[in-house]
């Protein structure tokens, strides 16, 4: 495998359930990222992560449950979900230099196509 | 607040050039991107500008004037594998991407 990959691509579900998105990267980075991509509107960032460690949080619901046991895996787990939570989410990777800042260009996996019923 | 416009759909023909213009306003300025997105994949990285001026690269440029805070992606000779989502994004001062929301390109034969 190689660049950013996500699994599943597709997910239906119900508000009551519980499920969980991965991400995995092989390019090395040390960074990755959650965006949601709604029709029509801007990519939202959700989380970051660098060097496993949460730098930033967008005002995301507590639905959305980010987890990242390593530089390499991401996952979104996800409760109670409403219909509006409806979209494609993606997830991303780049270098980061320690210290922050966003400076390298990110890659991206084909996202997961989410609707919730 | 902070806003990166485009246009939301542009149409152009097979053989031709097209240009996609972004326009920001953003809290601060450390360079722009562009991506491109086909339906149903991922975003793919096309360019990075951070001074002013055109970069070329193959069929593809892309331009920066950081007192305008504006920015264009030039395709020339347009292919139908071009009809695609185009992304134009800033990073602010905190180094934060802020995304517009895409341009949706239609190459016609």
């Amino acid at each position: 495998e190689t660049g950013v990959t996500q699994t599943p691509r597709h997910l239906v579900m119900g508000m009551t359930n519980k499920k969980s998105l991965k991400c995995e990267q092989h390019l090395g980075h040390n960074a990755m990222y959650w965006y949601k991509q709604s029709a029509k509107k801007p990519l939202e960032l959700m989380f970051v992560y660098n060097f496993k460690e949460q730098t930033e949080n967008n005002s995301v619901p507590s639905r959305f449950s980010p987890e990242c046991p390593n530089s390499s895996h991401l996952f979104l787990h996800l409760h109670t979900l409403q219909p509006e939570d409806s979209a494609l989410y993606l997830c991303a990777s780049s270098h980061m230099p320690q210290g922050g800042s966003t400076a390298y260009e990110q890659y991206f996996g084909p996202g997961t196509r989410l609707t919730v019923t | 607040g902070q806003n990166i416009d485009q246009p939301t759909e542009m149409t152009a023909t097979e053989g031709a050039i097209v240009q996609i213009n972004c326009t920001y306003q953003t809290s601060g300025f450390n360079g722009l991107f562009w991506y491109q997105q086909h339906a149903g994949e991922a975003p793919t990285f096309l360019s990075y500008n951070v001074l002013d001026g055109l970069e070329e690269k193959g069929r593809f440029s892309s331009f920066l004037s950081r007192s305008k805070g504006y920015s264009y992606l030039l395709l020339k000779e347009l292919q139908m594998k071009d009809s695609a989502s185009y992304l134009c994004a800033v990073k602010d001062s905190n180094y934060q991407l802020i995304w517009g929301a895409g341009t949706k390109l239609i190459i016609k034969p």
